[in-house]
């Protein structure tokens, strides 16, 4: 069965740092993997996906994520953060299937 | 152009009761997806549309649960008889169509509070 994990369930930050959310993932084959970003009282964002290619992807506001088969993992990273990425970041997983397995998330907090 | 557009954002309703939660797709997208997001449980999926059918339902998580999608744009997410452990935001998602390399756009939801 496919399955994602994130394994923190929050991340803290200061502002200008540097910042990695992670996330590994279970599939049988090759996966698609995605990260999406919610702020409060919203619906999910589309931040990047990797689907095949070049294992660094790049994506909305600054962030990457780096695909590591080797490890089963997918990274978010975003070399300085900002106050206002402060929010909730899910990752993503789909192998023959349509359907979107999600993580349980992370809230990531920046401080000033 | 407009995004995924969910109504009501916001419904309280009895215990029993049955409630109709709309979703209104991006113009022009064919697939759509409903899912549910609740505290304990995080994101789960309940079922999916291409066009006006519904290949996977496996999410749904009793017979309590429908949906339906009808002229290809619309659909409905019908919860019968409902429990409080039916409270949850209910996500509506869409894409262009079916296929594991297209992202899905998601609605701001609605928040569902069974009393």
């Amino acid at each position: 069965a496919q399955s994602v994990a994130q394994p923190e369930d929050q991340v803290n930050v200061a502002e200008g740092n540097p910042l990695t959310v992670k996330c590994t993932y279970s599939v049988s084959g090759n996966p698609y993997l995605f990260w999406y970003v919610q702020y409060p009282n919203r619906g999910l964002q589309f931040l990047l996906k990797y689907i095949t290619g070049d294992n660094l992807v790049k994506g909305s506001y600054g962030f990457e994520a780096e695909f590591n088969k080797s490890q089963t993992s997918f990274h978010l990273k975003k070399p300085s953060a900002l106050v206002s990425d402060s929010a909730l970041y899910f990752c993503a997983v789909r192998h023959n299937t349509d359907k979107l397995i999600f993580g349980t998330g992370t809230r990531l907090q920046v401080f000033p | 152009g407009a995004g995924v557009s969910q109504s009501p954002s916001n419904k309280v309703t009895e215990k029993g009761k049955d409630v109709e939660l709309r979703c209104d797709p991006i113009s022009g997208h064919t697939a759509l997806y409903w899912y549910r997001q609740s505290l304990g449980q995080g994101l789960e999926f309940l079922i999916y549309f291409q066009g006006n059918s519904a290949p996977d339902k496996s999410g749904l998580p009793s017979d309590r649960f429908s949906a339906e999608r009808t002229g290809g744009s619309v659909s409905t997410l019908t919860i019968q008889r409902t429990q409080q452990e039916d409270s949850a935001v209910y996500l509506c998602a869409s894409s262009p169509r079916t296929g594991m390399g297209y992202e899905q756009y998601f609605g701001p939801g609605t928040r569902l509070t069974v009393t």
